[in-house]
């Protein structure tokens, strides 16, 4: 079974440092693997799609990178600022569809 | 282009009630997600549809769950005699493609919050 785990689960950053979010799993035989953010009492935004055949993908600030042989992929976001406080879950697509339980960052100014 | 709309955004129900979730994909998109947020959990599967076929529901609890996504109409989740361990937010999720293809993206919608007195 396909199991998604993503370190830190919280991180707290000062406005301006670059950061990185990490997402690993288990089962490397996957179709993608999508970054979302989740504001409080909100839905999901997704931010990125990385297909399994990808390496990475970038949008603005953002940076994803995929490494399925070792199962990991990363989040970079380049000069945080407050807005992007939110939590940042990754998900993979297998069989099945498996969310990881997420980072909650907060980006003090 | 409208996104994906779940109603109601928020649902009370007292125990041994019925609840339904309603969901209206994408315009365009024929592939329906279900998910539940559990309070400090992480989001999990429930099911996937198409329309009029369930194609996934491995995530489903095997009892007073149910769903569908009719030909016409929005999918709908629908609870049965709900508990309080039910309480959670449910979201919906469409795409235009396949859940297996790799270029396909999850919209997701705002999530109805279901509470259970």
């Amino acid at each position: 079974k396909q199991e998604v785990t993503q370190i830190p689960a919280a991180l707290s950053v000062p406005e301006g440092e670059n950061l990185v979010l990490n997402c690993s799993f288990t089962d490397s035989a996957i179709y993608n693997l999508q970054w979302f953010r989740q504001d409080p009492g909100k839905g999901l935004t997704s931010l990125l799609l990385i297909q399994s055949s990808q390496r990475e993908q970038t949008s603005g600030r953002l940076n994803a990178s995929l490494d399925k042989s070792s199962g990991r992929s990363t989040l970079y976001i380049a000069a945080s600022q407050p807005g992007d406080s939110a939590t940042y879950l990754c998900a993979v697509v297998g069989n099945q569809f498996y969310f990881g339980t997420g980072t909650s960052l907060t980006v003090i100014p | 282009n409208a996104g994906v709309m779940q109603n109601p955004r928020h649902l009370v129900r007292r125990r041994g009630q019925e609840a339904r979730l309603r969901c209206s994909p994408m315009k365009g998109h024929s592939h329906v997600y279900w998910y539940r947020q559990l309070p400090e959990e992480g989001l999990k599967f429930m099911v996937y549809l198409q329309k009029e076929n369930i194609i996934d529901e491995s995530g489903m609890p095997k009892e007073r769950f149910s769903a569908e996504f009719p030909k016409e109409g929005p999918s709908i989740l629908r609870i049965q005699q709900v508990v309080r361990g039910d309480s959670a937010a449910y979201f919906c999720a469409s795409s235009p493609t396949s859940g297996r293809d790799s270029s396909y993206e999850q919209y997701f919608g705002p999530g109805t919050r279901l509470t259970v007195t």
